[in-house]
């Protein structure tokens, strides 16, 4: 099974600043990476696939980048909706995710 | 709209069983892999298993510590998904959502998820 890793586990940012999040894989999923965000008692919804494409309800602050077993993904300007826990999910073979970087106010 | 809806969760005894029911509209269970995944409280997100569309043949994959306890399948009159829970333990206590992703919406051109709201399910004696 392919383990991912994500860091930090915690990030603390003031609004309007730049954030950002790593995420490694154990081995290649080539760009078969996703980033979900989730807020407390709500399903996760995604943000980015195939590691770098936006969905269109997306912000364009948010960016991923990355391929093979680094990924990340950035925010340009945190904007006070975006306080959150952010997951990556490869999507290689089976599905995995990271254990999660809550994102929090500083 | 696709709507994915869970149901069945529920308080348990550990070795016991349940099944949840994840009913769809909108997208066919039969044409789209679909996923099950939970959420222990306080925890993040762990894939449980799938079973993939009937084109792509239709076999299950599961995460190691519960293969051989649950099962993935689903019935495609009722258009809903199944995961059957055996033998019940304390740590399988979480919420449990179903979902589908990697698929291409061509009116959008993007590819999109859906996810349900979830069910709860506690293993507690």
């Amino acid at each position: 099974e392919i383990a991912l890793t994500q860091s930090p586990a915690t990030l603390s940012v003031s609004p309007g600043e730049r954030a950002t999040l790593s995420c490694r894989a154990s081995q290649s999923v080539i760009t078969y990476l996703a980033w979900y965000q989730q807020k407390p008692g709500q399903a996760p919804r995604l943000l980015i696939y195939d590691g770098s494409s936006r969905t269109f309800g997306t912000p364009a602050r948010f960016s991923g980048s990355g391929s093979g077993t680094d990924f990340t993904l950035t925010i340009s300007g945190v904007e006070p909706e975006d306080f959150a826990v952010y997951y990556c999910q490869q999507r290689a073979n089976r599905r995995t995710f990271g254990q999660g970087t809550r994102l929090e106010i500083k | 709209e696709v709507q994915l809806v869970e149901s069945g969760g529920g308080l348990v005894k550990p070795g016991g069983s349940l099944r949840l029911s994840c009913s769809a509209s909108g997208v066919s269970v039969t044409s789209v892999w679909m996923n099950w995944v939970r959420q222990a409280p306080g925890k993040g997100l762990e894939w449980v298993g799938r079973i993939k569309s009937r084109t792509d043949g239709g076999a299950t994959d599961y995460v190691a510590h519960v293969r051989g306890r649950f099962i993935v399948s689903r019935d495609d009159s009722e258009n809903t998904l199944y995961l059957q829970m055996n033998d019940l333990k304390t740590e399988d206590t979480a919420v449990y959502y179903c979902f589908t992703d990697d698929v291409w919406d061509s009116r959008r051109g993007e590819k999109v998820d859906y996810w349900g709201r979830g069910t709860l399910v506690t293993v507690s004696s």
